[in-house]
């Protein structure tokens, strides 16, 4: 069965750093890109980051471009995002997923999900 | 960039048919996928490639995408299908490749 655990979401004040942890289980991690995505209390769903199967490619929206980096280590089979210049609207349940993607229609979808881990950003 | 709409609340009573709809501009050339989030629950796809449905989801749940609108649709209602359900698709040509829908909250009367 494959398992997404989030990890590493605390109250942190505006301006601080964090970084999320995602142990990954159940599948072959090297072989898949991997995703963050938040929510923001009582909000919709948000994509944050994409990073490629190999760690050499990174994709992120223009809302954390600059401040969040996406990593993976796959000896460990743990995705990361480090997470800096907190703001006030980072605030949100931050998910790992992993990826899936048709090369031929250029699409992706996100399945399946961790929990989710809760990062404040308060002062 | 590009946006989905979705309606914030759609009602429906058991056992009948709920059609929740994402449009978009020429959203038929796109493939569209479906999350299913019910309260304090991560996300979970029901629908993916426009129509196909991943194992365990229940024959109920089925999709469609033509012109400027995608719809999933739930047959049968039950109580338990009350949820956000969320449109999303990956535009791999767009500087923004990345879209969801607002969400779409399913209420069974």
């Amino acid at each position: 069965e494959v398992q997404l655990v989030e990890s590493g979401g605390v109250v942190v004040q505006p301006g601080g750093s964090l970084r999320l942890s995602c142990a990954a289980s159940g599948f072959t991690f090297d072989d898949y890109a991997m995703h963050w995505v938040r929510q923001a209390p009582g909000k919709g769903l948000e994509w944050v980051s994409l990073i490629s199967w190999d760690g050499g490619s990174t994709y992120y929206a223009d809302s954390v471009k600059g401040r969040f980096t996406i990593s993976r280590d796959n000896s460990k089979n743990s995705l990361y995002l480090q997470m800096n210049s907190l703001r006030a609207e980072d605030t949100a349940l931050y998910y790992c997923a992993k990826d899936n993607f048709i090369a031929v229609a250029g699409t992706r979808w996100f399945d399946p999900w961790g929990q989710g881990t809760l990062v404040t950003v308060s002062s | 960039s590009y946006v989905l709409t979705q309606p914030p609340s759609v009602s429906v009573a058991p056992g009948k048919t709920a059609r929740i709809t994402c449009g978009g501009n020429n959203i038929g050339s796109k493939s569209v996928h479906w999350y299913q989030q019910k309260p304090g629950q991560a996300p979970v796809l029901v629908i993916y490639y426009d129509s196909d449905r991943p194992s365990g989801i229940p024959e109920r749940f089925s999709g469609s995408n033509s012109g400027n609108t995608a719809t999933l649709t739930i047959s049968r209602v039950e109580a338990g299908d009350e949820a956000d359900y969320y449109c999303q698709v990956w535009d791999s040509s767009s500087d923004h490749p990345e879209v969801f829908g607002g969400g779409t909250k399913l209420t069974v009367l």
